[in-house]
């Protein structure tokens, strides 16, 4: 069964919106963890946001947050004041206690900034 | 300081060939992982060492050996290439808490042809 579902294979926004990108996730176990990474089209893997599963409170970092709602199991990444260089394939993974804390990913999301 | 470093970052090799793909970080982290990655996908796990002495398959290590030589550094080998196995590959690693993020290497991009 798939951990992790990214709907949304490919989005627009324009420079200077905001965007979220969707995430939903399976788990039984009450311990797990939450990343978002950035894919630019240079191939490298860059993380952005981490959330775990105990913590009260929404992640922030600079212009992104997560959007955490346990109970439907959805965390949202919110890109504010979308930027060019925000143009990339998105990452949502999960990483479960009972699974050695290894990272399991979604299949991706294509956000393209237009000016 | 490096993080963790891939080499070669780019590779042809032909039906039935063999070769190493070299992972190497210096965080003194304790776990490390391989990924490949296809077109349009998310990673997927082959191997993983949890610690200097271990490893254990991941989702996908049908085609691969892993050895993690040290602390430091963890190979992939793939001992006779398949055209399926053109993909592009990820190590990473991790110090081993529950909150850390996963460091990731820059990718070796193979093709078999």
């Amino acid at each position: 069964a798939q951990k992790i579902t990214q709907t949304q294979p490919g989005m627009f926004v324009q420079e200077k919106e905001a965007v979220t990108l969707d995430c939903t996730y399976d788990t039984s176990d009450p311990s797990y963890g939450l990343f978002w990474y950035k894919q630019p089209s240079s191939g490298e893997m860059i993380f952005l946001i981490y959330q775990g599963s105990y913590d009260q409170q929404n992640a922030t970092e600079g212009r992104y947050s997560l959007n955490f709602q346990k109970a439907r199991k959805s965390a949202n990444l919110v890109i504010s004041a979308s930027q060019l260089g925000d143009s990339a394939m998105y990452f949502c993974a999960m990483r479960e206690r009972s699974n050695d804390y290894k990272l399991s990913f979604g299949a991706g999301t294509t956000v393209t900034v237009r000016a | 300081n490096a993080g963790v470093t891939q080499t070669p970052k780019f590779q042809v090799l032909k039906t039935g060939q063999s070769m190493t793909l070299q992972c190497a970080q210096d965080m003194n982290h304790n776990s490390m992982y391989w990924y490949r990655q296809d077109p349009g996908m998310g990673l997927r796990l082959i191997y993983y060492s949890a610690s200097e002495g271990t490893t254990d398959k991941g989702e996908v290590p049908n085609g691969y050996n892993v050895s993690r030589l040290n602390k430091r550094e963890f190979s992939l080998r793939l001992e006779s290439a398949a055209p399926s196995q053109t993909s592009v590959y990820f190590c990473a690693s991790i110090r081993g808490l529950s909150t850390d993020t996963q460091y990731f290497g820059p990718g070796t991009r193979l093709t078999v042809l």
